[in-house]
């Protein structure tokens, strides 16, 4: 069981919004400003795209935003394409001994 | 471009042991931490050990820690994971992975990713 909560499934038509969901607890995810986001098509290693809640690495399409409230991280990916179905892992650095916790994953399925 | 490149998987029994090798390129290797994740078959990402820039401060996963020993070697830009007593449950693609903050500050965060070595753990 993953230390972090995602929904296991997500869908979406092309050209909507939606937003993936990651839940841990007042220990993780509320207690660090240290949650990251990643892409993973299949076959292909993740694709960091969202770090420190809500920053972008250079390249990363602004249709990608985080936020966070309290103990649950939000990725919202807006104007949905085809390309952006994937995989989605989040994770939160917290800094006890095991440093990082990930979420069990996301599937989204652009219809 | 940043560029990692993993090597030396494989098909092990268990008990037996493995030495996983990551170079680097594309950036100063000794100004990152550098880390190691694993990704079970069908399964999400699990996190396994970090070393800082200068390999002074390391750390591990409770699932791995005693059997697993994390390394590098700065000089020639190199990772290297050995694992011993390897078990069915250590069976995973493994990235070698760069911590995006730099080499004294741990971010938790990976910026760069090889694109994964297979371990197969089975008699």
């Amino acid at each position: 069981q993953s230390a972090l909560t995602q929904p296991a499934s997500v869908s979406g038509s092309p050209g909507q919004s939606i937003t993936l969901s990651c839940t841990g607890t007042s220990s993780d995810v509320g207690a660090y400003d240290s949650v990251s986001w990643y892409q993973q098509h299949p076959g292909k290693a993740p694709k960091l795209i969202v770090f420190d809640v809500s920053n972008r690495p250079s390249g990363i399409s602004s249709r990608f935003s985080g936020s966070k409230y309290g103990n649950t991280a939000s990725l919202t990916i807006s104007g949905l394409q085809a390309e952006d179905e994937a995989d989605y892992y989040c994770s939160s650095y917290i800094r006890r001994s095991t440093l990082v916790v990930f979420g069990g994953g996301t599937k989204l399925t652009v219809l | 471009q940043v560029q990692l490149v993993e090597s030396g998987g494989g098909l092990v029994k268990p008990g037996g042991s493995l030495r996983l090798s990551c170079t680097a390129s594309g950036f100063t290797f000794s100004d990152y931490y550098m880390t190691w994740i694993r990704q079970a078959p069908g399964k999400g990402l699990e996190w396994v050990s970090y070393i800082r820039g200068s390999g002074t401060s390391i750390y591990y996963a409770d699932s791995v820690k005693g059997r697993f020993t994390i390394s590098r070697d700065n000089a020639n830009r190199a990772l290297y994971m050995q694992m011993n007593s390897l078990r069915a449950e250590d069976t995973a693609i493994y990235y070698c992975a760069r911590d995006g903050m730099g080499a004294t500050t741990l971010g938790g965060w990976f910026d760069s990713w090889g694109q994964g070595i297979l371990v197969t753990v089975s008699s």
